[in-house]
């Protein structure tokens, strides 16, 4: 069956440094979306993506966040200069939309550490 | 906005018997979805059921069944016949329907299926 998958699983990085956390989406899904958890809070939405635009973003995703299908397989977020409290697990998500409902398929998860 | 609350951060069950998830949403909408979402250990969130807010019936799906409360705005998940392997975090998400994609989840509730 197919899946949405992430990598890495895990990343270590300095305060500062840039992180891109990679995500292939399911192959003929073309509405794309990112999800943090903050250890012990909620799941939060960060951002929609379709047909190349970011449809919907929240608060949370200010210019340091930035999404980008740069082909037609991985799905991106890219995080310019890393703060502590960016570290948290990052879930990327995926949807046909052709049901009557949004059904997000999820992936496993980039666990980011800010050190 | 919306919110979602789970109020029962761990709870557990034996083997074979049934268990009840709470959850609370607070919007002014009339029309969303609701949605059950299982994460077990290391792995990506599934979704277990869904129910439409307009439909009064109860979703049903195997031995997961919701008891769906639209003016109390509650959405319980219960569980019959529990199995080992529904060892797993649990999120009450909630979705408008028709306007922004974004999943509004809860915090989790840790469920835990002794042998």
């Amino acid at each position: 069956e197919p899946e949405v998958t992430q990598t890495p699983s895990h990343q270590v990085t300095q305060m500062g440094q840039e992180v891109i956390l990679r995500c292939v989406p399911i192959s003929n899904h073309l509405y794309f979306y990112w999800y943090r958890q903050i250890l012990g809070q909620k799941v939060e939405f960060l951002v929609s993506f379709y047909n190349n635009e970011i449809s919907e973003k929240s608060e949370i995703f200010d210019d340091q966040f930035s999404v980008e299908r740069p082909d037609g397989s991985n799905f991106t977020l890219k995080i310019r200069s890393t703060k502590l409290e960016d570290s948290a697990m990052y879930f990327c998500a995926s949807s046909d939309r052709t049901s009557g409902y949004n059904e997000q398929f999820f992936g496993p998860g980039t666990r980011l550490t800010v050190l | 906005a919306q919110t979602v609350t789970q109020s029962q951060p761990e709870m557990s069950v034996q083997e074979a018997e049934t268990v009840t998830l709470s959850c609370t949403y607070d919007t002014s909408e009339n029309n969303y979805y609701l949605f059950w979402y299982k994460q077990p250990p290391s792995r990506q969130m599934i979704l277990v059921i869904r129910q439409e807010a307009y439909k009064q019936q109860n979703a049903t799906e195997n031995r997961f069944s919701v008891n769906f409360q639209k003016a109390a705005k509650s959405f319980s998940l219960k569980i019959s016949d529990s199995q080992l392997g529904d060892t797993a975090m649990y999120f009450c998400a909630f979705m408008n329907w028709g306007g922004s994609e974004k999943l509004v989840f809860g915090k989790g509730t840790k469920l835990t299926v002794n042998p």
